[in-house]
Parts: C-alpha cells; structure tokens; sequence
C-alpha cells in the first residue's frame, strides 16, 4: 500500500547545531503532518502543512522550528537550533484531500541531541 | 485541550483469547469527533486499524470491533479471539473532520500475544 519514508531512521546531533529531518510524503498527497514523541509519552501533534503553508500548528512548534517542501520534493521539519528537550521519534504523515481521508504515517525519525 | 486515555500496558493475553483495551476520550474543542484505533505491528509503521466518524456507530477491522459510545465517552476496542500475529501496539486516538490539528493520540497499549 501507500508508504511515507522518512530518512533517516536516526539521527545524532550536538546541541546548538542545525537539523533537517526527511519525509517523503504518499504521492499526490496533498496534507502534511509531524508529530513528535517523547519516550514514554504520547505522539503529539507539532503542524500541518498545505498548499506551501502552515495551516495548524501547536504549541509544541517552537519558533526554532520550520517546515517547507520545496517543489514537491521532500517535506522536511528544521530545527535551528537544537536543544536537549527536542530528542525525541519525530513521525511524518501525510493525507489526501478528501475530508476524513485517512493519515499515514512513516516509522518515524529518532533524533538524539546530545 | 482534549485527551485520550487507555488501558496502560503491556498486555499479554495467551492465543485465542478474548482483549479488549479501553479507550476513553475528553473532547473539549470538538462536539462530535472522530475516533480511531491506529496499531503498529513490531518493525513497521503506524497504521489505521478501524475508524468510527458517528456516535452509536461500530467499526471493524481484522476481527476488531469498537463502538463510538458518546454517553460514555468511550471507544473500547474488543477482538474475541486474538492471534499471535495480533501482537502491537494499539493507539486509540480522536481528530476532527479536517484533521486541521492532526489526531490526539493516547498513550498506546502494548499487546503480547503468546502461543
């Protein structure tokens, strides 16, 4: 079936520097999501992305945070700059248009910052 | 904001046995939303099991049922005989029809089938 690949699978940083993580989203998706998750807590919603631009995003979405899907290629979640609190499985998910299409999620991306 | 909580794992339950995991959400920004069940069987990724959109309405899936239950609150996931390939983790979870603010998740629910 449809699949979202998120590359890599994981990834080791020092805090400070800069991140880019990688989302090939379903093709002719039009609705993109990351999520992230904590070990030991829930997945939690971080924004969703349409049309070039963010339409939702949470709290948890710090201002170190962008996202950005340049010509149709990757949809990729930015952090600069990185700090221990964003070590967490960063999940990417993509839909269709129709209303109540479902998500798809990726295996996720374990960022480490040390 | 809205939450999910369900049964805290691990569950083990022995094949052909009877889960059921409890799932029961607070939707304070939404008057009816929709419920899901999401699983993510060992090495892959997350994947939906069953979608219910209208309170009272059941969903299945893969021998799964829940039922929207809005009284209650509660969206119960129930299999009656489970099989080792059963073993994941579940996630009940809730959204809006537009996904606008992706989905709640709950915590997620360990299950070990054994043999």
């Amino acid at each position: 079936g449809p699949k979202v690949l998120q590359i890599p699978s994981h990834q080791i940083i020092d805090m400070g520097q800069m991140v880019t993580l990688n989302c090939d989203p379903v093709s002719n998706h039009l609705y993109f999501y990351w999520y992230k998750q904590i070990l030991g807590q829930q997945m939690e919603f971080l924004v969703n992305f349409y049309n070039g631009k963010v339409m939702e995003k949470s709290k948890l979405f710090k201002d170190q945070f962008s996202v950005e899907r340049p010509d149709g290629s990757y949809f990729t979640l930015k952090i600069q700059p990185t700090a221990l609190e964003d070590s967490a499985v960063y999940f990417c998910a993509s839909r269709g248009h129709i209303s109540n299409e479902r998500l798809f999620f990726g295996h996720g991306t374990k960022l480490s910052v040390l | 904001g809205d939450s999910v909580t369900q049964t805290e794992g691990p569950v083990t339950v022995s094949e052909s046995e009877s889960l059921i995991i409890n799932c029961t959400y607070s939707a304070t920004s939404i008057a009816y939303p929709n419920l899901f069940w999401y699983v993510r069987y060992p090495g892959e990724g997350l994947q939906l099991l069953l979608k219910v959109i209208t309170a009272g309405q059941k969903g299945s899936s893969r021998g799964f049922e829940a039922t929207y239950n809005k009284e209650t609150t509660s969206f119960h996931l129930q299999k009656a005989s489970v099989q080792e390939s059963d073993s994941a983790v579940y996630y009940c979870a809730l959204g809006r029809n537009n996904y606008a603010q992706g989905l709640t998740f709950g915590l997620g629910t360990r299950v070990s089938v054994f043999p």
